[in-house]
Order: C-alpha cells, then sequence, then structure tokens
C-alpha cells in the first residue's frame, strides 16, 4: 500500500522560519509535489522535486531524499497569509497518468 | 477564460438521486482527473483519463462514473448518491509533462 506521513498542524510566530516534513513510503517514486491550500480554495502548486536536493524559490524552499523518503518543505519570514494547509503528494509511475498520492495535510496557524 | 473550471461549486442532493459535477479545461491538456477531499483522508482519486475515451479507476472509484467524449470535459456522475459521498470535490488537469497539475476551484456536494 502508499502510505505519506505529515503532522497535522503546527503554529508558528510571523517572520520566524518553519519546515513541515513528509516522509512516505510508496510502490512507486517519480517526483514529490508540494501543494498550498487555503481553506475552501484549491490547491496551488508550491514546489517539484524529482533529485535530491534543496529546490529554493523565494520564501519557500523543499527538500527530497529519495533513499530517506523524506521530503521538507521550508517557509521562510512567515506572513500571515501563509495560514494554511500545505500538501505532501508523491508521483506514483504506475501508468504513464502518473496519478498524484496525497498526505492528509499540515494545518499551518501562522500567530502575530 | 483558459482555465479550469468546476460547476456547480455548491450542490444539495437527496440519497439516491443521479448527479453529475462538470469539470472543463481549455488547455487541451491530455490528462485529467478526479479528486475527492474529506477530512482526515486528504485527497484521494477517484478516476482518472489520459485521453479521449480513455479513462481509468482510481483508489476510491465505487459509486462513480465518468465519461470524456470531448478532451476539454471530464464530468463525473454519482449514479445513486449516498451521504458517504459527501465531499468536497476536485477536478485537475495537467499537460505532457509532470508539471502542471492545476486544480479547479472545487464543487461542495452535500447528499442528504
Amino acid at each position: 500500500g502508499q502510505n505519506i506521513d505529515q503532522p497535522t498542524e503546527m503554529t508558528a510566530t510571523e517572520g520566524a522560519i518553519v519546515q513541515i516534513n513528509c516522509t512516505y513510503q510508496t510502490s512507486g517514486f517519480n517526483g514529490l509535489f508540494w501543494y498550498q491550500q487555503h481553506a475552501g480554495e484549491a490547491p496551488t502548486f508550491l514546489s517539484y522535486n524529482v533529485l535530491d536536493g534543496l529546490e529554493e524559490k523565494g520564501r519557500f524552499s523543499s527538500f527530497l531524499s529519495r533513499s530517506k523518503g523524506y521530503s521538507y518543505l521550508l517557509l521562510k519570514e512567515l506572513q500571515m497569509k501563509d495560514s494554511a494547509s500545505y500538501l505532501c503528494a508523491v508521483i506514483l509511475d504506475q501508468t504513464g497518468a502518473n496519478n498524484l498520492f496525497f498526505g492528509t495535510g499540515t494545518r499551518l496557524t501562522v500567530i502575530p | 477564460d483558459a482555465g479550469i473550471t468546476q460547476s456547480p461549486r455548491y450542490k444539495i442532493t437527496e440519497t439516491g438521486r443521479q448527479v453529475t459535477l462538470m469539470c472543463h479545461q481549455t488547455w487541451s491538456h491530455s490528462y485529467m482527473f478526479w479528486y475527492r477531499q474529506d477530512l482526515g483522508h486528504g485527497l484521494r482519486l477517484i478516476y482518472y483519463s489520459a485521453a479521449a475515451d480513455i479513462t481509468d479507476k482510481g483508489e476510491v472509484p465505487d459509486g462513480y462514473v465518468v465519461s470524456r467524449s470531448k478532451t476539454e470535459n471530464f464530468p463525473l456522475t454519482l449514479e445513486s448518491a449516498t451521504r458517504s459521498q459527501t465531499s468536497v470535490y476536485f477536478c485537475a488537469s495537467r499537460g505532457t509533462d509532470n508539471y502542471g497539475y492545476t486544480f479547479g476551484s472545487g464543487t461542495r456536494l452535500t447528499v442528504v
């Protein structure tokens, strides 16, 4: 079976740095996505990792270690608008469709 | 406007009724997906399609039917709605690379 683990909830202070971890055990792997989802809205793309290492994009960075089945999303200089759920998703290479398998998400609350 | 649109945005239906959720994309993406999102489960794949007239089951297909007669449309039908199908449904599409999974705004369905 497939499994992705993320913390359910996290709280951090405005201006701080927060790291959201994701561990996965899947039968296939063809890359990993991080999505942001505000309450009542659609998930929106944040990052994509297929090779080991760190990908940086502005205030957001994502790291992948395929050998450890581990990824994290790093958010710097937190802003109130970063309060949202963060979804880790693995691309399963079972078929050409490369379907996404999602974790249950981490709800981040940014406090003043 | 370019993008992916879902309709209706909200729907309340009675147990046993048939209901169809619509999804339309303007990018001519080959791949389209239907996910449902429930508390504690994250996003789960219902059905996906690799092209017109090609569809396949995902993780939770029971009780759902899909069709794809045109590339741009991918409707999801609940043939006889049950309360367990109360959920938020997201349609997504992507092109031929692994980037660019884009989600629609979602349909919140309540079965009473």
